[in-house]
């Protein structure tokens, strides 16, 4: 139980375009998802959390206009990173929370976005 | 000073050897604490989570917190390549909510 899918695992964009990850909880319901960012040898940097039915709460530093996140089900929320820059080639994951424990958050495979 | 610091490694140890990963932090709030393994190209999976001071077993894995010196540890015993992964320890203040804090995660390689 608690899988957390993402899709694509990896995708390659030109600069200026707009990319959508999506996040799915497979066999649970998740109110709450949250939107991570993993540059290499660094620790997951929290960007933002994810609400059903509620606008996304960002951390600070994270553009919002830029970073737009939409939680439209329990089981799905999808980032769209817009007019992409090579800036934002990371590792974004998404992870859902179960329950109400904050140890009950499960991560997604990630996704490699590279921007050329 | 950031919250959480942990060592990057690598750290490569033969097959069966015991491995000690740490993790030390600087806000003694910190109630929670958790350990997660990343392979590589994945999501981090949790392994141990553990409350205030203590420590705690999950077959292979203990986990130990030392508040009074804010320094938590994982160890793996018996450790097999099947163990060579990223280890991230997180932590934070209260059970709810999702302010962790994670570290930046040990490069582990256990080699046959």
């Amino acid at each position: 139980g608690a899988v957390v899918s993402q899709h694509p695992s990896r995708v390659i964009c030109k600069s200026g375009t707009s990319v959508k990850i999506e996040c799915r909880s497979l066999d649970f319901q998740a109110t709450t998802m949250f939107w991570y960012r993993q540059f290499p040898k660094q620790s997951l940097m929290l960007m933002a959390t994810s609400n059903e039915g509620s606008k996304a709460t960002y951390e600070q530093g994270v553009e919002k206009d830029k970073f737009l996140i939409n939680h439209a089900s329990l089981t799905l929320s999808t980032l769209t990173v817009t007019s992409a820059h090579p800036e934002d080639s990371s590792f974004y994951i998404c992870s859902a929370q179960q329950g109400t424990a904050s140890y009950e958050q499960y991560f997604g495979p990630g996704t490699r976005l590279t921007v050329t | 000073q950031k919250e959480v610091e942990q060592d990057p490694g690598p750290l490569s140890v033969p097959e069966g050897a015991i491995v000690s990963l740490n993790c030390t932090y600087s806000n003694s709030a910190f109630q929670y604490f958790m350990w997660y393994r990343q392979y590589s190209r994945k999501g981090p999976e949790l392994l141990m989570y553990t409350y205030s001071s203590g420590n705690k077993e999950d077959g292979r894995f203990t986990a130990q917190v030392d508040k009074s010196s804010k320094y938590i540890s994982l160890f793996i015993r018996d450790s097999q390549p099947s163990d060579s992964a990223t280890y991230l320890c997180a932590m934070s203040v209260t059970n709810t909510g999702n302010q962790f804090y994670f570290g930046t995660g040990t490069s582990l390689t256990v080699i046959p």
